[in-house]
């Protein structure tokens, strides 16, 4: 199985300032995709970001943009000018684009903004 | 309109009764999941079901039993709760195939066994 790991179990950042939370997995695959969900105090799962494997483009949402190193199986999430409703648990995740119903997500990172 | 809901959002029940969560997702999507967040915030699957056909049925106890009557609809189902039982149960739907493939979350049904 895939394995995926955060190796940040916490993180902080100062308000308006730049985070960067790690992410590498574990795959003989070429083709998968990426995704870094956001969990607030109130419990709901978000998709922050996705990138398909197969595209070389990081992709970018707004404040959030990843770095995505394919050859070294690294998947980095930054977000940009910090904002007080950023603090949450983010959770890096990969699914094959072959066998498809299986996610496999790592254990976390806490991120804290300091006003 | 909430793309994945699950009904009750809260239990808190006494070890030993049997207990159920509800599913469903109005997206069309063939695969559901249901996901335990433990209290260190671990994700866990425990089962997927697509177009109501078991396909993952990760080492969980046999208390638990899915129930998929159709594919819009994925309920959990635990008897004889135990302690250990308490964590946050999450259900989930994606696209079998092809981008962008996501999963979509519900709310999440936080079980309180005491």
């Amino acid at each position: 199985a895939q394995t995926v790991t955060q190796s940040q179990p916490e993180m902080s950042v100062q308000e308006a300032e730049t985070v960067t939370l790690s992410c590498t997995y574990d795959t003989s695959e070429s083709d998968y995709y990426l995704f870094w969900y956001k969990q607030p105090p109130s419990r709901q799962m978000i998709l922050v970001i996705r990138q398909e494997a197969y595209k070389q483009q990081n992709a970018t949402e707004n404040r959030f943009s990843v770095n995505f190193q394919k050859a070294a199986k690294s998947f980095s999430l930054k977000i940009s000018d910090s904002q007080l409703g950023d603090a949450a648990m983010y959770f890096c995740a990969y699914r094959s684009a072959n066998t498809g119903n299986q996610f496999y997500f790592g254990t976390g990172t806490s991120l804290t903004v300091i006003p | 309109d909430t793309a994945v809901s699950q009904t009750p959002k809260y239990l808190v029940t006494q070890m030993g009764n049997d207990k159920s969560i509800k599913c469903e997702q109005n997206l069309g999507h063939d695969t559901m999941y249901w996901y335990k967040q433990d209290s260190k915030k671990f994700l866990k699957i425990m089962f997927s079901y697509n177009n109501k056909e078991l396909i993952i049925n990760e080492t969980v106890p046999n208390r638990f039993s899915p129930k998929s009557p159709d594919k819009a609809h994925l309920n959990l189902h635990i008897n004889s709760l135990e302690l250990g039982d308490s964590a946050v149960y999450f259900c989930a739907s994606s696209q079998e195939w092809g981008a962008p493939g996501e999963l979509f979350f519900g709310e999440g049904s936080r079980l309180t066994v005491l």
